[in-house]
């Protein structure tokens, strides 16, 4: 099977752009989450979704949003970029809520 | 707040030498464990979870961990290291309930260097 599919693997965007990240989950896998990865802060949860539905949402500000889409594939699009936004966003897919989460290769976002 | 903890933030060791990286984390609950991997240039592998049942789990590429309720911890380990084993490890906990379903609550990862 085809893991976890990100795109684009890489973004440079300017401040007050927005910018959109898609991920394509594996196969039959139902649930999709989204995390931030920066040096400082780690690897923080953003949000999740099941069912196209918004599950769970991390401590992050309006500006994160996301979706996801009746054939399981999500995006999440930050609007308004901040400098602080530069990290690597990664993607991971569960076959449903609760079981393991399986991490695509991430979309390195470098905001300028 | 849920937290994990990670104490071993930056781990040297010889090839062959025996490896055991800390976890603990703070809820009472119900959670399942996890680690995960990240060697250079690729992304988060998982390496090993826990959901119930035997608190010892054997994972990929000979790595096992050991859930311990009563300490809160769920430490990694592999009796000989191998120089390919040069990666960024993490720790991961999902609290089950209370809305939290979907979200893992990682640790702030360990290096590990493995010298040939």
């Amino acid at each position: 099977k085809a893991g976890v599919t990100q795109t684009p693997r890489y973004l440079i965007k300017t401040r007050g752009q927005q910018v959109t990240l898609s991920c394509s989950p594996i196969s039959g896998h139902r649930s999709v989450s989204w995390y931030q990865q920066t040096p400082g802060q780690g690897l923080q949860f953003l949000f999740e979704y099941f069912s196209e539905t918004q599950r769970n949402k991390g401590n992050f500000p309006g500006r994160f949003s996301g979706r996801q889409f009746s054939n399981s594939r999500s995006e999440m699009n930050v609007s308004t970029l901040e400098l602080g936004d530069s990290a690597l966003y990664l993607c991971a897919s569960s076959l449903r809520r609760g079981t393991a989460q399986y991490f695509g290769p991430g979309t390195r976002l470098l905001v300028l | 707040a849920q937290s994990v903890s990670q104490h071993n933030h930056h781990v040297i060791l010889s090839e062959a030498a025996s490896l055991e990286l800390g976890c603990n984390y703070s809820y009472g609950g119900t959670v399942n464990l996890f680690w995960y991997v990240q060697y250079p240039g690729q992304h988060l592998q998982l390496l090993l979870k826990y959901f119930s049942g035997d608190p010892l789990v054997k994972g990929i590429k000979g790595f096992e961990a050991e859930f311990i309720k009563s300490k809160f911890s769920f430490n990694l380990r592999k009796p000989s290291v191998q120089w390919s084993d040069t990666a960024e490890y993490f720790c991961a906990v999902n609290v089950q309930g209370s809305g939290n379903t979907g979200k893992l609550i990682f640790g702030q990862g360990t290096t590990l260097q493995v010298k040939p």
